[in-house]
């Protein structure tokens, strides 16, 4: 069984203040997801990260997949509270067909 | 396109009742699974499938029955609804693997049940 653990579980910041999420595990992935869940929504895509060492950047959150491809971080510059929710990784098995596993999630409260 | 939708939204059941949560997807993805969301547990498998006519189970199958007639729709049924299954039902569909190797799961609104 892959474990994709999440650190830290609950973070609460001030605006324009930067922070990091992380997301670890033992085994290795194909690609690793990052999504966002708004209270009462369903999670939504914010990223797929695929090659080891890659680094994305979608405005002001920056992802990066570790060189080894077993772990990601998320680094948010100057956190608005529009930034404010709950931050779920995803790890695609590096072989055959199976199912995503979701770390058990961030949840990031940014007050104004 | 609608995307993925479920219904109901809300639903309260007492202990032994049966139910179909519905989920339905417009975007002809092959792939859909069911997740339960509990507090401290994150997002947990219930069932999947990779196409019509086939499904599988998750991590977390006990209690809950699928099938799969159409590519659109994926229920999941609870045939004795149970205090322990309360919780917020995700369906998800994805255009199974993607360019990238990986699933992009596109996520339903989600079903918040009450078992009493």
């Amino acid at each position: 069984t892959q474990l994709l653990e999440q650190s830290p579980q609950f973070l609460s910041i001030q605006e324009g203040e930067n922070l990091t999420v992380y997301c670890n595990s033992s085994s290795v992935f194909s690609s690793l997801q990052w999504y966002r869940q708004e209270p009462g929504e369903g999670p939504v895509l914010l990223v797929t990260v695929v090659t080891g060492g890659e680094v994305k950047k979608l405005k002001r959150l920056t992802f990066q997949f570790g060189d080894a491809r077993k772990d990601s971080s998320l680094h948010i510059t100057a956190a608005q509270p529009g930034d404010t929710g709950l931050y779920l990784c995803a790890g695609a098995p590096e072989s055959g067909y199976s199912t995503l596993t979701f770390g058990k999630g961030t949840m990031l409260l940014v007050s104004p | 396109n609608a995307g993925v939708t479920q219904t109901p939204k809300f639903q309260v059941l007492k202990t032994g009742q049966s139910m179909t949560l519905q989920c339905a997807q417009d975007m002809n993805h092959e792939y859909m699974s069911w997740y339960r969301q509990d507090p401290g547990m994150g997002l947990r498998l219930i069932h999947y499938s990779v196409g019509a006519g086939i499904t599988d189970q998750g991590e977390v199958p006990n209690g809950y029955n699928v099938s799969r007639s159409t590519t659109e729709d994926f229920p999941l049924r609870l045939l004795s609804a149970a205090p322990s299954q309360t919780s917020v039902y995700f369906c998800a569909s994805s255009p199974y693997r993607d360019r990238w190797g990986g699933e992009t799961q596109y996520f339903g609104p989600g079903t918040r049940l009450l078992v009493l």
